[in-house]
């Protein structure tokens, strides 16, 4: 048991689509951070909310946006799906202040 | 995004054998490293940190060492075990903590 719980576990979208995927972080978390991780490749940071600002952003397109909730969960929004997007997203969440992340398990996106 | 790599892809060791799993870094201005340790299906499970003021820290089992004059960071881990199968990554922690980047991971496999 991680403390940080991302649904779905698994998802098939059509190429074009939006998708949103959500998190419910650790309790007194107040930093979450998502990761795109391709297969055989290590997590890429997509972004970091803080106190429901995006506080730090990796080399990802505005289609990929956030939104973080004062109750401690989050979404992960993506736009014009493309083909390269299917990969595993993970939602993360720590402190602020302290650097050890929770990760959660992921949810498996697949576009078609 | 910043590079973060790792020497070997790959690594088997024999159970009760000592296991050093290395990684390269390009950041001379990263605040902070952290080895994950990542099993099937799952997401990456917090194993030790360093910031970047000490060169040495030891947990359980598991020693981080950093140079930073080369850029280099490893993990080294005792006696290590079937249960210590998994895929290690290291990640580099920037811009006080809102940016997080990882290496490709390195699979370690332990053999009975």
């Amino acid at each position: 048991e991680t403390g940080v719980t991302q649904s779905p576990t698994h998802l098939i979208k059509t190429r074009g689509q939006q998708v949103t995927l959500r998190c419910s972080s650790q309790s007194g978390h107040n930093t979450v951070s998502w990761y795109q991780q391709a297969l055989g490749q290590g997590p890429q940071f997509i972004f970091q909310y803080y106190r429901e600002e995006e506080n730090g952003r990796g080399n990802f397109p505005p289609r990929f946006s956030g939104l973080q909730f004062p109750n401690y969960s989050s979404e992960l929004n993506v736009n014009a799906l493309e083909l390269d997007d299917s990969a595993l997203y993970l939602c993360a969440s720590r402190l602020q202040g302290r650097y050890g992340y929770t990760f959660g398990s992921g949810t498996r996106l697949t576009v078609v | 995004g910043e590079s973060v790599g790792l020497h070997l892809p790959t690594l088997s060791v024999q159970e009760g054998d000592n296991s050093i799993i290395n990684c390269a870094y390009s950041n001379s201005a990263s605040d902070y490293f952290i080895w994950y340790k990542q099993e099937s299906g799952k997401g990456p499970q917090f194993i030790i940190d360093i910031r970047s003021n000490m060169d040495k820290r030891q947990g359980q089992r598991v020693t981080v060492l950093l140079n930073k004059t080369v850029k280099h960071l490893s993990l080294q881990i005792a006696a290590t075990q079937p249960g210590d199968s998994a895929v290690y990554f290291c990640a580099e922690v920037l811009n006080t903590g809102n940016q997080f980047y990882f290496g490709t991971g390195t699979s370690l496999t332990v053999i009975p």
